[in-house]
């Protein structure tokens, strides 16, 4: 089945320091699928930070960029300075179209601290 | 304003008591979905809806029965709750022309003793 891979946590840098968060997937029921990024704060339920459905396009939201590179199979997420409140658990994940509906297919999360 | 909210926030309960988690979604969509999350693994699937009435399997289904009741409401039952469901439960919803851009609530800690 399709499954996705990820940078293992906890994942801890300090402020403005650059970040990247490594993300590779397999999905053998769909040839392009759809990936995402989405973030949990503490205390919150997650939420969609970024979505790139086309091969080699790029995505961004509140700094972070993520490339969806079909030849590695890859969807790196990477912010060039990042802030104390970036602090949070990030999801990659890709959609799957399996039984006639789209599901979601996460890795399993890594947790980011940023030190002031 | 939450568009999904889930209640309660935390449940404890004991081996073979019975669970009910609740989710409500104001998003006026069709798809709500129950996820599970724990350590060292994704949030894994246990089951979906596209509508009130609807019920549909999904990855780890085992031990949980689902409920859709109106197109806001979607319930997660366990009826004898193990040690093994010891979770973080997040409920989402999605829209039908974009199912995989799902919405999540906050979570439900559940602790089986």
């Amino acid at each position: 089945g399709d499954s996705v891979t990820q940078t293992e946590g906890p994942v801890t840098v300090s402020e403005s320091e650059s970040l990247i968060i490594n993300c590779t997937y397999s999905a053998t029921s769909i040839a392009y699928p759809n990936l995402f990024w989405y973030v949990r704060y503490p205390g919150e339920g997650l939420q969609l930070l970024l979505k790139v459905i086309t091969a080699g396009q790029k995505g961004s939201s509140r700094g972070f960029e993520a490339t969806y590179n079909k030849e590695t199979t890859s969807f790196h997420l990477q912010k060039a300075s990042v802030q104390e409140s970036d602090s949070a658990v990030y999801y990659c994940a890709l959609g799957d179209l399996a039984s006639g509906s789209w599901q979601l297919i996460f890795g399993s999360g890594t947790q980011l601290t940023v030190m002031p | 304003e939450a568009a999904v909210t889930q209640s309660p926030r935390n449940k404890v309960t004991v081996t073979g008591g019975n669970v009910t988690l609740s989710c409500r979604q104001t998003n006026s969509h069709n798809y709500m979905y129950w996820y599970r999350q724990d350590t060292g693994h994704g949030l894994r699937l246990i089951h979906y809806s596209y509508g009130a009435g609807n019920l549909q399997i999904g990855d780890v289904p085992d031990g949980y029965k689902a409920t859709r009741t109106t197109q806001e409401d979607f319930f997660l039952l366990l009826e004898l709750a193990s040690p093994s469901q010891t979770s973080l439960y997040f409920c989402a919803s999605s829209d039908e022309l974009s199912q995989d851009t799902q919405y999540f609530g906050p979570g439900t800690r559940l602790l089986v003793l």
